[in-house]
């Protein structure tokens, strides 16, 4: 069945390091693709989404680029910020509208 | 903005009884969902609802639990008889179509903690 798998946390960095975090994904037909943030004791928010291959979905300084040929979707940003620390979902929506969640990266940053 | 509410958000119950989790998905979606998270592990699909019967369930979405769409704004998830193991943060989702194209939006969650 489809799936997602990302890169096992936890994850600390320093303020101001670059971030990757790792996803690809596993489905049929042509999923759409997001990154889901949980803030502390907070529901799920959607970060940014991209619908099909080769499209960049950005937001607050965080990026990912859909890679149907390594079926990739990794969330990078250039210089973190304490307030990002959260743990983020990556995750696709398959033809059925079914959606599949990642296991979830735990993401630390130090001042 | 229009957002998905749920309530309660937090329900404590003991062992064994039902408990109803409620959720009023955005006004003019079509498509409903239950996810659900234990503590510290992934998100989980329980089940989909479109057109008042679910499209889709998980493995997870056994007999103990149902839902239910009893009015026009209401979207119910009931757990018959629940066990500690059913302690999680369950969430609502909706999404205005089926195509791939629209996203489901998330409400914050019920937290249910079964003693």
């Amino acid at each position: 069945g489809d799936s997602v798998t990302q890169m096992e946390g936890p994850v600390t960095l320093s303020e101001e390091a670059f971030l990757t975090i790792n996803c690809t994904y596993t489905a049929t037909g042509y999923p759409s693709l997001f990154w889901y943030v949980q803030y502390p004791g907070e529901g799920l928010q959607l970060l940014l989404k991209a619908t099909k291959a080769d499209d960049k979905g950005s937001n607050k300084g965080f990026e990912a680029t859909y890679r149907k040929e390594t079926t990739s979707f990794h969330l990078e940003k250039g210089s973190v910020q304490v307030s990002d620390s959260a743990v983020y979902f990556c995750a696709l929506r398959n033809n059925n509208n079914d959606m599949r969640f990642g296991a979830g990266t735990r993401l630390t940053v130090k001042p | 903005e229009p957002e998905v509410t749920q309530t309660p958000s937090h329900q404590v119950t003991q062992m064994g009884q039902e408990v109803i989790l409620r959720c009023v998905p955005i006004s003019n979606h079509l498509y409903f969902y239950w996810y659900r998270q234990i503590l510290g592990q992934k998100v989980e699909f329980l089940v989909s609802f479109y057109n008042n019967e679910i499209s889709e369930k998980s493995e997870i979405f056994d007999d103990q639990f149902s839902v239910e769409r009893p009015d026009g704004s209401n979207f119910t998830l009931k757990i018959r008889s629940t066990k500690l193991e059913d302690s999680a943060m369950y969430f609502c989702a909706s999404s205005g179509q089926g195509l791939a194209s629209y996203e489901q939006y998330f409400g914050p969650g019920t937290r249910l903690t079964v003693t």
